[in-house]
């Protein structure tokens, strides 16, 4: 079954440390790989997604992540984490050999320590 | 570009009653969602449409039922609204690369 796997609901990290959202998917083929955050009260905004290419994709807020394709995994980084990183970030993938459908995973809740 | 629209943004329901929320994309999607999200369980998907005319079950479809009637627009019918479908829901819309989102239908059943 294809599904999307999320290590770890909640992360709690001190600001300026190194932030890492884990997320391997499990898919017969490479899918689209996606990182939305979703902050108190809003709505999904797109952070990057990996379609083809270059494997370290580059997002807003300084944000990145790496596919890897031996590993099945698309972790979420930041060198040094912001009060304002606190937020859900959700993996997501759309499979390709699966009418191009969109799974999400369960989410990770960042918090941030002053 | 107004991208995926959710109506309404807010809603409270008595128990037992029936609504519909409506969402409609410009983007020429084929693929369409319905999800709800509760503290602590994620997104959960409802139904979801591969294309105009079709719909297929989700993780979570009881007390819903779903009308795909052109490529735009995918609604969300709540027949008899329960206690337990007090959530927020969120629409979105695909294809291939691209991935969109409704800012999200906050909807309370007393």
């Amino acid at each position: 079954a294809q599904s999307v796997t999320q290590l770890g609901s909640h992360v709690s990290v001190s600001e300026g440390a190194l932030v890492l959202l884990r997320c391997n998917y499990s898919s017969s083929v490479p899918p689209y790989l996606f990182w939305y955050v979703q902050y108190p009260n809003q709505g999904l905004q797109l952070l990057l997604k990996y379609t083809t290419g270059a494997t370290l994709v580059k997002g807003i807020n300084g944000f990145e992540a790496e596919f890897k394709k031996s590993e099945t995994s698309f972790h979420l980084t930041k060198p040094s984490a912001h009060m304002s990183d606190a937020a859900e970030y959700f993996c997501a993938v759309i499979h390709r050999g699966s009418n191009y459908k969109l799974t999400f995973g369960k989410g990770t809740l960042l918090t941030v320590n002053p | 570009n107004a991208g995926v629209t959710q109506t309404p943004k807010f809603q409270v329901l008595k128990t037992g009653q029936s609504m519909t929320l409506q969402c409609a994309q410009d983007m020429n999607h084929n693929s369409m969602y319905w999800y709800r999200q509760d503290p602590g369980m994620g997104l959960r998907l409802i139904y979801y449409s591969a294309s105009e005319g079709t719909t297929d079950k989700g993780e979570v479809p009881n007390g819903y039922n779903v009308s795909r009637l052109n490529k735009r627009e995918f609604s969300l019918r709540l027949e008899s609204a329960a206690p337990s479908q007090t959530s927020v829901y969120f629409c979105a819309s695909s294809e291939f690369t691209e991935a969109f989102f409704g800012q999200g239908t906050r909807l309370t059943v007393v």
